[in-house]
C-alpha cells in the first residue's frame, strides 16, 4: 500500500523558517517525481514545487522562488520542503503528493501557520 | 501560466441526480494532461480522472471525464452521499501546474 506520511509544520513568526518532511513507503520511491501542494484556509489548491527522481531538477511556483527549497533523500525515501522568509500568505495546509501530474497519492497534510 | 476556470461555483443537487461540472483553460492543455480530483472536508484530495477521460484506480464508473483543448467536463451519473464534496480540475502539461478554483457539490 502506498503511504505518504508527513511531519513538521506548526506556528512560526513572519520571517521565520520551517522544514516539512514527507516519508514514502509502499512503492519504489526513487522512480517517481514528487510534489508539494498547499491549500490556504478555506481556499483552493495551489501547486508549490516538484522534484525529479534523482533530485537534479526542481520547479517552483513564482511566489515561493528564492524562499522555499524542495529536496529529497532516496536513501530515506523522503522529500522535504525547507521554507524560509515565511509570510502570512504562506499560511496553509501543505500536502506532499506522488508524481508530477496527475497526483495519485497524497499525504495527510500538515498545517503551517505564519503569524504576523 | 494556464488559468483554469471552473463552473458553476456551487451545484445544489439531490442524491441520485446527475452532476455536470465544467472547466475551461486559458490556453490549450497539452495532450490532454488534465485531471479531476474530489476533496471531502478535512481530507486530502483524491484523484478521480486523469488524461481527461481515464478513471483512476478504484474510481467507480459513475464518474466520467471528457473534453480536450480548452474545455473539459466531469460527469457524475448518479450522486452518492460521499460525492457531496468539492471538485478541482488540474492541468499537468505545463509549469506551473495549476488547479481550478473548485466546484462545491452540495445537497439541495
Amino acid at each position: 500500500e502506498v503511504q505518504l506520511v508527513q511531519s513538521g509544520g506548526g506556528l512560526v513568526q513572519s520571517g521565520g523558517s520551517l522544514r516539512l518532511s514527507c516519508a514514502a513507503s509502499g512503492f519504489t520511491f526513487s522512480k517517481f517525481w514528487m510534489t508539494w501542494v498547499r491549500q490556504a484556509p478555506g481556499k483552493g489548491l495551489e501547486w508549490v514545487a516538484n522534484i525529479n527522481q534523482d533530485g537534479s531538477e526542481q520547479n517552483y511556483v513564482d511566489s515561493v522562488k528564492g524562499r522555499f527549497t524542495i529536496s529529497r533523500d532516496n536513501t530515506e525515501n523522503s522529500i522535504y520542503l525547507q521554507m524560509s522568509s515565511l509570510r502570512a500568505e504562506d499560511t496553509a495546509i501543505y500536502f506532499c503528493a506522488r508524481g508530477t501530474g496527475p497526483f495519485d497519492n497524497w499525504g495527510q497534510g500538515t498545517l503551517v501557520t505564519v503569524s504576523s | 501560466e494556464i488559468v483554469l476556470t471552473q463552473s458553476p461555483g456551487t451545484l445544489s443537487l439531490s442524491p441520485g441526480d446527475r452532476a455536470t461540472l465544467s472547466c475551461r483553460a486559458s490556453q490549450s492543455v497539452s495532450s490532454s494532461f488534465f485531471a479531476w480530483y474530489r476533496q471531502k472536508p478535512g481530507q486530502a484530495p483524491r484523484l478521480l480522472i486523469y488524461a481527461a477521460s481515464s478513471r483512476a484506480i478504484g474510481i467507480p464508473d459513475r464518474f466520467s471525464g471528457s473534453g480536450s483543448g480548452t474545455a473539459f467536463t466531469l460527469t457524475i451519473s448518479r450522486l452518492e452521499p460521499e460525492d457531496f464534496a468539492v471538485y478541482y480540475c488540474q492541468q499537468y502539461g505545463d509549469l506551473p501546474r495549476t488547479f481550478g478554483q473548485g466546484t462545491k457539490v452540495d445537497v439541495k
